[in-house]
């Protein structure tokens, strides 16, 4: 079944203690983005990665990191969260558009729930 | 400010009535995508509609796409108490070389749905 996982789908840590969010889809898809969703702000993208070893920041990328070494992974590595980093986030991947592909809807995961306290 | 904004931001109807939800942007797109949101879960991909595309249709849905307002709407007909979720815009604009879409989508705050029995 086509599908993008993440691990682990709740967490509830303390400030300060460093936290890595896993991310894989199992479609090939060279797109992978990192969202985080707010009450009143919709989705925030966090950072982005086109390819492997190709990542960029999107709107909200201050306290969070992201590597992509592998095609089917992209990790959210969050170093010393701090509470304003409570939130649900969101992984989501597509292809990259070109000629031979015509659409980039993107497939989300089921999200993570973070709670830091 | 976002580029997608919903409206409006809630919409509470009864079972067999239609619901228009109206989405903004404010720069060139190559498409505009529309996703629904089950409450704390993942976003699931509903249509897409490209920049020289005015009218699209899927099952229940219609899509208009008005670039000249830089505007979109999302009506669903014959709703049912299922189709109760968050329906989000989301705009793929151009990339940094010569109008290629990296895939990367603004997603708007979403009008929330809810569908009386």
């Amino acid at each position: 079944e086509a599908q993008v996982t993440q691990n682990p789908r709740y967490l509830i840590t303390v400030t300060g203690k460093k936290l890595t969010v896993t991310c894989s889809q199992n479609m090939n898809h060279e797109y992978m983005s990192w969202y985080r969703q707010d009450p009143g702000l919709g989705l925030r993208q966090i950072y982005y990665s086109m390819n492997v070893e190709v990542t960029d920041k999107g709107d909200v990328p201050e306290g969070y990191k992201v590597s992509r070494k592998e095609k089917r992974n992209f990790p959210l590595i969050l170093e010393s969260p701090s509470p304003n980093q409570t939130s649900l986030y969101f992984c989501a991947s597509s292809f990259r558009l070109g000629t031979s592909v015509p659409r980039n809807e993107q497939f989300f995961g089921p999200g993570t729930r973070l709670t830091v306290l | 400010s976002q580029q997608g904004e919903e409206d409006p931001q809630a919409l509470s109807i009864q079972e067999g009535e239609n619901a228009t939800m109206n989405c903004s942007y404010k720069t060139s797109i190559n498409n505009l995508q529309w996703y629904r949101q089950n409450s704390g879960r993942g976003l699931v991909h509903l249509i897409l509609i490209r920049s020289n595309e005015r009218e699209k249709h899927s099952g229940r849905l219609r899509v208009t796409l008005d670039t000249s307002k830089k505007s979109s709407s999302l009506l669903i007909t014959a709703s049912r108490a299922a189709d109760t979720a968050s329906y989000f815009c989301a705009t793929d604009s151009p990339g940094m070389a010569g109008g290629t879409s990296y895939g990367k989508l603004t997603f708007g705050q979403g009008t929330i749905l809810t569908v009386h029995p």
